[in-house]
């Protein structure tokens, strides 16, 4: 059984740190791996998409990996913004017959400081 | 724009009162699904489509009904809602599963609560 891991739960960082958030996962057997944003009580916003051929995307200040063989991800923010205050999702996309349902992670809640 | 549309966005009802909770999308995806995400509980899914007519339960169906009718539409039907269903509801739309590039959309989110 697919199970998606995110650490830390929670981080606390000073306004223009770099950052890395983590995800790992159990079953290498993924088509895909997004990342998402979630404000507090709000919708999930898609961030990045990193298929199982690739190793990395970047979009603007955020660039995410991906190492499947070792079941591993991360989200890496440059020169963090308070308006990156949020709850940031990983979730990984498992075969077709599983209903096409993502599995999540708990979650990382971030919070930058001014 | 291309998104996913959720009403309503807040709904307080009491036990018993059937209601429902529209989902629509616009990108002419096939698939789409409900999840309820529960403080401790994460994102689960309830029910999903994989095309017109086609429906399949998920992890967390008991207590709900949907319909696809329509290729836009997924409705999310509660016929006799119980405080244990007080949650947060998403729909989500994509093409069909099992393609790597496949990117799936959420709406922003349904917050039910009964009393």
């Amino acid at each position: 059984k697919q199970e998606v891991t995110q650490i830390p739960a929670a981080l606390s960082v000073p306004e223009g740190e770099n950052l890395v958030l983590n995800c790992s996962f159990t079953d290498s057997a993924i088509y895909n791996l997004q990342w998402f944003r979630q404000d507090p009580g709000k919708g999930l916003t898609s961030l990045l998409l990193i298929q199982s051929s690739q190793r990395e995307q970047t979009s603007g200040r955020l660039n995410a990996s991906l190492d499947k063989s070792s079941g591993r991800s991360t989200l890496y923010i440059a020169a963090s913004q308070p308006g990156d205050s949020a709850t940031y999702l990983c979730a990984v996309s498992p075969p077709y017959n599983q209903g096409g349902k993502l599995i999540f992670g708990q979650g990382t809640e971030l919070s930058v400081k001014p | 724009e291309a998104q996913v549309t959720q009403n309503p966005r807040y709904l307080i009802t009491v036990t018993g009162k059937k209601l429902t909770v529209t989902c629509s999308q616009n990108m002419n995806h096939e698939y789409m699904s409900w999840y309820r995400q529960d403080p401790g509980l994460g994102l689960r899914q309830i029910y999903y489509s994989m095309n017109v007519e086609v429906t399949d339960k998920g992890d967390v169906p008991e207590g709900y009904k949907v319909s696809r009718k329509e290729k836009r539409n997924f409705p999310l039907i509660l016929e006799s809602p119980s405080p244990n269903q007080t949650s947060l509801y998403f729909c989500a739309s994509s093409f069909l599963p099992g393609r790597a590039a496949n990117e799936q959309f959420f709406g922003p989110g349904t917050r039910l609560t009964v009393l």
